[in-house]
Formats: C-alpha cells, sequence, structure tokens
C-alpha cells in the first residue's frame, strides 16, 4: 500500500510569496497524482491531476511537478484566498485511495 | 454545473446502521465512476469505496470492507452507501465524490458534495 508523506505540516507566507508545498510516495506512483484543496467548512476542489495538469478553472498560478516518489505543487504568487489545506492523492496503485496527511497554507 | 448533495447523516448508536444518499444534477449520472469519502473533523481525508459507472464493479478500503456497501440508481440518478456495524471512529463528514473518467474509473475525485454528518454515539 502507498503511504504519502507530505511537508511541510504547515506553510506561513505573505502574500505575492512562492508557496511550494511536498508530497513524497513510498513507492513509484509513476505520474498518478493530484492535488486537492481544502478551505475551512468547504468540500476538497481538484487543482492538479497526473502531476501536472490543472483541472478545469484552475487559475495558472497553481503548477504541479514530479515524477516517481518525488511530487511539488507550487503555487508561484500566493494570494489571500489560497489559505487552505492541500492534500495530495495517489491513482498508480489502488485500492485503497490514500491521501497525504495535508499540508496548511496560511497567509500573513 | 454539477451538483452532489448528501443526506442521510444522523447521531446513531454503536452497532447501528445507517444508508447515506447523494443526489446528483449536471451531468450524465452514468458516464462516471463514483466515491465516498470520509473525513473526521479536523483530520485529513479517507477514501472508502468507489462503484464504476454501470454498479458493476465496486471496491472498498479494508477499514469499511464487510460493514459497507456502496451502490448506485442510475434511473434515479442517485448514489448511496450502507453502513453497518457502525463504531465511534466512524463518526465523519462523508461526502461523495464524482469521478474524472468518462465511462471508466480513474481514481481522480472531480466534484464533490458538501457532506453529511454521520456522528455514532450512544
Amino acid at each position: 500500500e502507498v503511504v504519502l508523506t507530505q511537508s511541510p505540516a504547515t506553510l506561513s507566507l505573505s502574500p505575492g510569496e512562492r508557496a511550494t508545498l511536498s508530497c513524497r510516495a513510498s513507492q513509484n506512483v509513476k505520474t498518478y497524482l493530484a492535488w486537492y484543496q481544502q478551505k475551512p467548512g468547504q468540500p476538497p476542489r481538484l487543482l492538479i491531476y497526473d502531476a501536472s495538469n490543472r483541472a478545469t478553472g484552475i487559475p495558472p498560478r497553481f503548477s504541479g511537478s514530479g515524477s516517481g516518489t518525488d511530487f511539488t505543487l507550487t503555487i508561484s504568487s500566493l494570494e489571500p484566498e489560497d489559505s487552505a489545506v492541500y492534500y495530495c492523492q495517489q491513482r498508480s496503485d489502488w485500492p485503497p485511495l490514500p491521501f497525504g496527511g495535508g499540508t496548511k497554507v496560511e497567509i500573513k | 454545473e454539477v451538483q452532489l448533495v448528501e443526506s442521510g447523516g444522523v447521531v446513531v448508536q454503536p452497532g447501528g446502521s445507517l444508508r447515506l444518499s447523494c443526489a446528483a444534477s449536471g451531468f450524465t449520472f452514468d458516464d462516471n465512476a463514483m466515491h465516498w469519502v470520509r473525513q473526521v473533523s479536523g483530520k485529513g481525508l479517507e477514501w472508502l469505496a468507489a462503484i464504476s459507472w454501470d454498479g458493476g464493479t465496486t471496491y472498498y478500503a479494508d477499514s469499511v470492507k464487510g460493514r459497507f456497501t456502496i451502490s448506485r440508481d442510475n434511473n434515479d440518478n442517485s448514489l448511496a452507501l450502507q453502513m453497518n456495524s457502525l463504531g465511534p471512529e466512524d463518526s465523519a463528514l462523508y461526502y461523495c465524490a464524482k469521478d474524472k473518467g468518462y465511462l471508466v474509473a480513474t481514481m481522480i475525485l472531480e466534484s464533490w458534495g458538501q457532506g453529511t454528518l454521520v456522528t455514532v454515539s450512544s
């Protein structure tokens, strides 16, 4: 079973700064990795799928990269509305369909 | 616009059963696999189950296999989760989610409902 480890647990940055979130898989998941954003009181929203493909309606400041076991979600210039918890999820080896533990992005 | 509306969440006693429903609209329901995911308050996401577009194939997490059953009614555009032998550890917000793939389960959860809250307590 694939285990996804996200880091850091919390990221505190100012508007306009670049955010770099990491997701590490316990085994090779090729590029079958997705990222979701969850704001308080809301359901998760798909941001990125298959490592680097933005979902419909996602702004270009969100980008994903990586393959194999190491993946990155980058928010190029933080907006106040980007304050959320971000989860990664793999689909290379399922079931189950694990999510990472999440990274909380705080905007100063 | 895709809409997924969960219902059925209540307070139930340990050992009890509950059936959750998800009403889908805004897309051709029988084009897509569907999923259930839960989230304990303040914690992360746990995928529970998935069902193929035609209901012919189901998948479960080990934590619920044998206790939970996912099903769908394509005539009614609805998804269900039958939950038996509930314990306090099953207390969570339960989401239904639409798979991104067309007639194939991609395991990419493209759209989510707002969730329905299940509390297991005596």
